[in-house]
């Protein structure tokens, strides 16, 4: 069983439009997140949320917005996607608190034309 | 510069040979992950740190900490074609759990 899934794997759009990543974990934790990882490979934290509390890092464009329905689950929607949105984005969950085991996503590569 | 440096950005051995991963930090670790990532797969956990001098093992991969908890070491011995890959570290220098910062990764081959 796979513990946290991303859906789609693969993802080609054309700029401007809108698009969503699935995540959902099947671990029973309470915090999930959103990395993205550019083409220089760089892997960067862009929101952790838990049912209380949604932290977003500064650097992230507006039109990224996470959406959770339930605690097992955060989806990553994009607006007006632009080039440089091109990237691999990696969902991940833990168990709140410090020094648990962040267990990240198969990654979703999204290439905007 | 980099918060999170590792070394070797990229690594070529023979298989059965060690070789050693270094990932340095310019602000104390709270906490010390390292991943392995291979193309087209996610981030597979290997082993977190957090104690200053801690060491942790997993098979043939060894992981420490400094006293002063801003270097680890990955350490691989008798290296297998199954261990090539990115190795990546990441840090939690905040005390926020999860708000990890990354490495640029080492690509490793190990050639058969």
């Amino acid at each position: 069983d796979t513990a946290v899934s991303q859906t789609p794997k693969y993802l080609v759009t054309q700029m401007g439009n809108d698009k969503s990543i699935k995540c959902e974990q099947n671990l029973g934790h309470d915090t999930m997140y959103w990395y993205k990882q550019d083409s220089k490979k760089f892997l960067k934290i862009m929101f952790s949320y838990n049912n209380k509390e949604l932290i977003i890092n500064e650097t992230v464009p507006n039109r990224f917005s996470p959406k959770s329905p339930d605690k097992a689950h955060l989806n990553l929607h994009i607006n007006s996607l632009e080039l440089g949105d091109s990237a691999v984005y990696f969902c991940a969950s833990s168990q709140a608190g410090f020094g648990n085991t962040i267990y990240f996503g198969e990654g979703s590569w999204l290439t905007v034309v | 510069s980099q918060e999170l440096e590792q070394s070797p950005q990229s690594l070529i051995v023979q298989e059965g040979k060690n070789l050693t991963i270094n990932c340095t930090s310019s602000k104390t670790l709270y906490g010390l992950y390292w991943y392995k990532q291979k193309y087209g797969e996610g981030l597979i956990f290997l082993m977190m740190l957090q104690k200053g001098g801690e060491e942790k093992s997993h098979e043939k991969i060894t992981a420490k900490l400094d006293e002063k908890k801003q270097q680890s070491s990955l350490h691989i011995t008798a290296s297998q074609p199954s261990h090539a890959g990115i190795y990546l570290c990441g840090a939690d220098t905040l005390g926020s759990q999860g708000n990890l910062i990354f490495g640029k990764g080492t690509k490793l081959s190990v050639k058969p």
